[in-house]
């Protein structure tokens, strides 16, 4: 089975902090996501990666930059945390997304104070 | 810019009744995939369409793809209260680089 894997199910940080969330996939996955979910708005994508040292911008970047050194690992970065940022962060991974399914992580709950 | 569309935003339904919940897309994408989320969680994945007349059972939730329609359903039979969730259609197309593209979820509320 494929498994996502992010760093923390739950985080509280203080406005102002940096903040890296962590995601791991152990199925060799080329492109990984990240996405942010809040209600009423879906699944908002923030950034992409297709390949190693590979990043796309998604529809809300700001505020976010992304690192994936390894195949395996994408990380997501806040440079400096704000209360707007509070929410519901997913991790997937996948093959070409015209080729197979998105497998996502547990989801991360991110509350900025 | 692809669109994915899903109709109705929220249902409640009673217990044993049946319900179709619609997911219109703009692409000519012939691969489609039905999430589960439940409350609190992550997005689970339920169905994977692989091409036109493409229809997948489990339990009580049937999927089939119209790709000619762009049109995808996801029908629930004889509803119990454990399907309540949010149930994500999502397409992806080569012509629109490495991304899925997600409606905006249907939040499914089953009613004893």
């Amino acid at each position: 089975d494929v498994k996502v894997t992010q760093s923390s199910r739950y985080l509280v940080k203080r406005t102002g902090e940096k903040v890296f969330l962590e995601c791991v996939q152990d199925m060799d996955h080329e492109n990984m996501f990240w996405y942010r979910q809040d209600p009423g708005l879906g699944l908002r994508l923030i950034y992409f990666s297709y390949d190693v040292k590979m990043k796309e911008k998604g529809d809300i970047p700001e505020g976010y930059s992304v690192s994936r050194e390894k195949k395996e690992r994408f990380s997501l970065i806040l440079e400096s945390a704000s209360t707007n940022q509070t929410s519901m962060y997913l991790c997937a991974s996948s093959l070409h997304p015209s080729q197979s399914q998105a497998f996502f992580g547990q989801g991360t709950r991110l509350t900025v104070v | 810019e692809l669109k994915v569309e899903q109709n109705p935003l929220f249902l409640s339904m009673q217990e044993g009744k049946n319900y179709t919940i619609y997911c219109n897309y703009s692409t000519t994408s012939d691969r489609l995939y039905w999430y589960r989320q439940d409350p609190g969680k992550s997005l689970e994945s339920l169905f994977v369409l692989l091409s036109n007349g493409a229809v997948k059972q489990e339990g009580r939730l049937m999927a089939s793809l119209d790709t000619k329609a762009r049109l995808s359903t996801l029908h629930i039979t004889a509803a119990v209260h454990d399907l309540s969730a949010t149930y994500f259609c999502a397409v992806a197309d080569w012509n629109h680089g490495n991304q899925f593209y997600f409606g905006t979820g249907t939040s499914l509320t089953v009613i004893p």
